[in-house]
């Protein structure tokens, strides 16, 4: 079974400070990883998405994470955040079989502070 | 193009009746999801259908059910409702089984008083 940790559930920032969402897998096969974010009152938007090939992927409004399978980790970092950026983020998992099956972490609250 | 459209946002009933949510995917795709999201349990991961067959099914009592209609949209059935049930249910929209971006709706906030 897949399982998926966001050791954070707040991360406090200053605005264009850099920042770091941690996330770590577990799995015994391999796994498509996901980065979502919710805002207030809102469904869930995807950010972006590694199913293979290069381990760098980048979403179009400044966010990265790497694939590191070695630690098991995807983490979401970006550079300079904006009070826009104010959101909760998910890391989640699905198996290349089922892939419609998301696994999620339990989330992290990012409020980015003036 | 529209969006995954769920209705309603939100919904206050009370323990023991039951519910039906209702999920529009996005127009053409043919795989839906269902997720609840509970400050405590985070987001769990209800069922899926495709092409009216529900595919998998996550951990759930049976009093969670669901179906999917030949246009694709989706219901999902709570009875015997429960104060734990009170959730936020969100649905999730695909291509087909091989599209692995999840489009979802804004949710269904469910109140159980």
């Amino acid at each position: 079974a897949q399982s998926v940790t966001q050791l954070d559930s707040q991360v406090p920032v200053f605005e264009e400070a850099p920042v770091e969402l941690r996330c770590n897998y577990s799995s015994s096969v391999s796994v498509y990883l996901f980065w979502y974010v919710q805002y207030p009152n809102q469904g869930l938007q995807l950010l972006l998405k590694y199913l293979s090939g290069s381990t760098l992927v980048e979403s179009i409004n400044g966010f990265e994470a790497e694939f590191n399978k070695s630690q098991t980790s995807f983490h979401l970092r970006k550079p300079s955040v904006h009070i826009s950026d104010t959101a909760e983020y998910f890391c989640a998992v699905s198996r290349p079989a089922s892939s419609y099956k998301l696994i999620f972490g339990s989330g992290t609250r990012l409020l980015v502070r003036p | 193009k529209a969006g995954v459209t769920q209705t309603p946002r939100y919904l206050i009933k009370t323990r023991g009746q039951q519910v039906t949510l209702s999920c529009s995917p996005i127009s053409g795709h043919r795989s839906v999801s269902w997720y609840q999201q509970t400050p405590g349990q985070g987001l769990q991961f209800l069922f899926e259908y495709f092409s009216e067959t529900q595919r998998n099914k996550g951990n759930f009592p049976g009093r969670f059910s669901g179906r999917q209609f030949s246009n694709s949209r989706s219901e999902m059935n709570v009875s015997t409702l429960e104060l734990g049930d009170s959730a936020l249910y969100l649905c999730a929209s695909s291509y087909s089984d091989s599209d692995f971006e999840a489009f979802f709706g804004q949710g269904t906030r469910l109140t159980v008083v």
